[in-house]
């Protein structure tokens, strides 16, 4: 079965400095993997998405993700954290055999400081 | 579009009481997910539905966790009796497709079960 690890629980940033949430996943085959946003109080928002093609995804609020076979990774990064980007940040990984359902990682708290 | 809609959004009972949560997926979507979310356990799925029938229920937690989808727009999560330790934030999701696509989730339902 895949899973998901965020090795990090939380992390804190200065506003205005570069950013990287690591998440680092178990599957056999090419996995679908998926970077979800949480702000307190509210459900998960998708950030960004990997199906296939350029390792190398754009996503809303700046934030990109690069996927590594080699390293089994997909690494969330954004070049200058705004305050408004504290929350929790979950990476999810789908797999063709289970369906529809996606494994998520426990999530990483980020902490922005002004 | 409303986006995927829950109520109640917080619900307070006490032990031993019936509890339903409710879940009106994206209009077209045909797979709908619930979630439960807590400090220590994290996001954990209950179970799933795909066209309304349950695929995959081996989330829920004990017989006294049932869900029903009786039509595509609609879906309960009951718990009957409830005890403390249900006490969590309840979310549901839909997605759009057959295989791995990318899920919306609700705004979910606080539950506290004192």
């Amino acid at each position: 079965a895949q899973s998901v690890t965020q090795p990090d629980i939380h992390i804190t940033v200065s506003e205005g400095a570069s950013l990287e949430l690591r998440c680092n996943y178990s599957y056999g085959a090419t996995p679908y993997l998926f970077w979800y946003v949480q702000s307190p109080g509210q459900g998960l928002q998708l950030l960004l998405k990997y199906f296939s093609g350029d390792t190398l995804v754009q996503g809303i609020k700046g934030f990109e993700a690069e996927f590594k076979r080699s390293q089994s990774s997909f690494n969330l990064r954004k070049p200058s954290v705004h305050w408004s980007d504290a929350a929790e940040y979950f990476c999810a990984v789908g797999a063709g055999h289970a369906g529809n359902m996606l494994t998520f990682g426990g999530g990483t708290r980020l902490m922005v400081k002004p | 579009d409303a986006g995927v809609i829950q109520s109640p959004r917080h619900e307070v009972t006490e032990m031993g009481q019936e509890v339903t949560l409710r879940c009106k997926p994206i209009s077209g979507h045909n797979s709908l997910f619930w979630y439960r979310q807590t400090m220590m356990r994290g996001l954990e799925l209950l179970i799933y539905f795909n066209n309304n029938v349950p695929i995959d229920d081996s989330g829920m937690p004990e017989d006294r966790f049932s869900a029903k989808m009786p039509n595509a727009s609609f879906s309960t999560l009951k718990i009957q009796p409830s005890e403390p330790r249900d006490s969590a934030v309840y979310f549901c999701a839909s997605s759009l497709g057959q295989g791995i696509s990318e899920q919306y989730f609700g705004p979910g339902t606080r539950l506290t079960v004192t």
